[in-house]
């Protein structure tokens, strides 16, 4: 079957550093993504990867392993703003897409 | 620029009736998509389409029907409605399977 698996909740403090990390099993692979969804709002896109490494773009930076089927997003200089879930999803065919259930992050001041 | 919009915001319907979901986007992007989120359950996606005039299935297909006359529309149709799909439903809209998915603000439907 395919699967996703990320953290439930997560609970940092502002100006830290926390590490979402997300584990995948799909059928196939063009790339994973990350989206952000503040309570009662429409998820927005955070980054994508489809080779191995690190993408870095500002505070946000997401991690893929490809053969560990690993990803992780890193959230630096945390910010109350950055509450939020956060969607880890595979495209695992054509046009087929498989999100985890997300990780509700608290900021906490 | 809109972006992509749905409609409407919210609906109470009763079990049997049929409802259609509005969604329109104006970045003309060849792929559209339509989620439903249950708590715990994270998105799911229903339909899809990769250009006009052709849609596909996805992972929870059943109860639901799409059509892409053009590149800007995409409604979606429950023909008879179940207390079960009550949920929040998304479109969404990429330029191509790699790229990036923008989301329209939900539906909010509730089927008594």
């Amino acid at each position: 079957g395919q699967n996703i698996d990320q953290p439930t909740e997560m609970t940092a403090t502002e100006g830290a550093i926390v590490q979402i990390n997300c584990t995948y099993q799909t059928s196939g692979f063009n790339g994973l993504f990350w989206y952000q969804q503040h309570a009662g709002e429409a998820p927005t896109f955070l980054s994508y990867n489809v080779l191995d490494g690190l993408e870095e773009k500002g505070r946000f930076s997401s991690f893929l392993s490809r053969s560990k089927g690993y990803s992780y997003l890193l959230l630096k200089e945390l910010q109350m703003k950055d509450s939020a879930s956060y969607l880890c999803a595979v495209s695992s065919g054509t046009y087929k897409y498989i999100f985890g259930t997300g990780t509700r992050l608290k900021v906490l001041a | 620029t809109a972006g992509i919009t749905q409609a409407p915001t919210s609906q109470i319907l009763a079990a049997g009736r049929s409802m259609t979901l509005r969604c329109t986007q104006d970045m003309r992007h060849n792929a559209m998509y339509w989620y439903r989120q249950d708590l715990g359950l994270g998105l799911r996606l229903i339909h899809y389409s990769n250009t006009a005039g052709t849609t596909g299935k996805g992972e929870v297909p059943d109860g639901y029907s799409v059509s892409r006359a053009n590149t800007d529309d995409f409604p979606l149709t429950l023909a008879s409605a179940v207390p079960s799909q009550t949920s929040v439903y998304f479109c969404a809209s990429s330029a191509s399977e790699v790229n990036e998915q923008f989301f329209g603000p939900g539906t909010r439907l509730t089927v008594l």
